[in-house]
């Protein structure tokens, strides 16, 4: 079944980096974009960006201009998220999502599990 | 002010219908827009319930029941998800997002409660 599971569980300090990563399964990798979302605790859900497997092309809001980097290996259809510069408000359970249409759509499905980043010192 | 404003909560009873807003900022027109909303449950990813721009234009997610419908309040620049027949199991976080500005964009949710 079409699936994409995430990495596990971080801890990081303050100013580091954390990447965290998105494997497909189930269907063609490069057919669909891959879209990012995060959760901040008790919050809403907040996009952070999109990238296109097949291309390598990305977007992402301009809020994390700078500070995130989204790319993938195909040769494991797998994304990744990469956020630097980190700080406590970073804290959130962070998703990743397919675009269901393919691209440029917002039918996000499936979603990953959520990996939780917990910024700390 | 938000680019998608949802009310934080909602009550209603089982098996009566609940209409949940999603208003658009002043100079952003609702019928311009696709709007897409999801539904999500304490410690689970968020799920695609459907897509609505027009009557004539809208998507049902995959098992989607159909007392879930898609609807918009052009006069007041809303978006609407309407739930009808109420369950137990629709209490839960249900959020509208856009296409705006090159940028998803999510509305701050609504908190269903059935009681």
């Amino acid at each position: 079944q079409v699936q994409l599971v995430q990495s596990g569980t971080e801890v990081k300090k303050p100013g580091a980096s954390v990447k965290v990563s998105c494997k497909a399964s189930g269907y063609t990798f490069t057919s669909y974009d891959i879209n990012w979302v995060r959760q901040a605790p008790g919050q809403g859900l907040e996009w952070m960006g999109w990238m296109n497997p097949k291309t390598g092309d990305t977007g992402h809001a301009q809020k994390f201009q700078g500070r995130v980097t989204l790319t993938r290996d195909t040769s494991t259809s797998t994304a990744y998220l990469e956020l630097s510069s980190l700080r406590s408000e970073d804290t959130a359970m962070y998703y990743c999502a397919r675009d269901n249409s393919g691209s440029g759509g917002g039918w996000f499905a499936p979603w990953g599990q959520g990996t939780l980043v917990t910024v700390s010192s | 002010q938000a680019v998608l404003t949802q009310p934080s909560s909602l009550s209603a009873s089982p098996g009566a219908s609940a209409s949940l807003t999603c208003t658009l900022r002043s100079g952003i027109n609702v019928g311009a827009y696709n709007i897409y909303w999801y539904q999500q449950k304490p410690g689970s990813p968020p799920q695609f319930l459907l897509r609505y721009k027009s009557a004539s234009d809208k998507r049902q997610g995959s098992g989607v029941p159909s007392r879930f419908s898609g609807s918009e309040d052009a006069s007041a620049n809303a978006g609407i998800l309407l739930i009808s027949g109420l369950q137990s199991e629709d209490e839960a976080d249900y959020y509208c997002m856009i296409w705006h500005s090159s940028a998803w964009v999510f509305g701050g949710g609504t908190k269903l409660t059935v009681l």
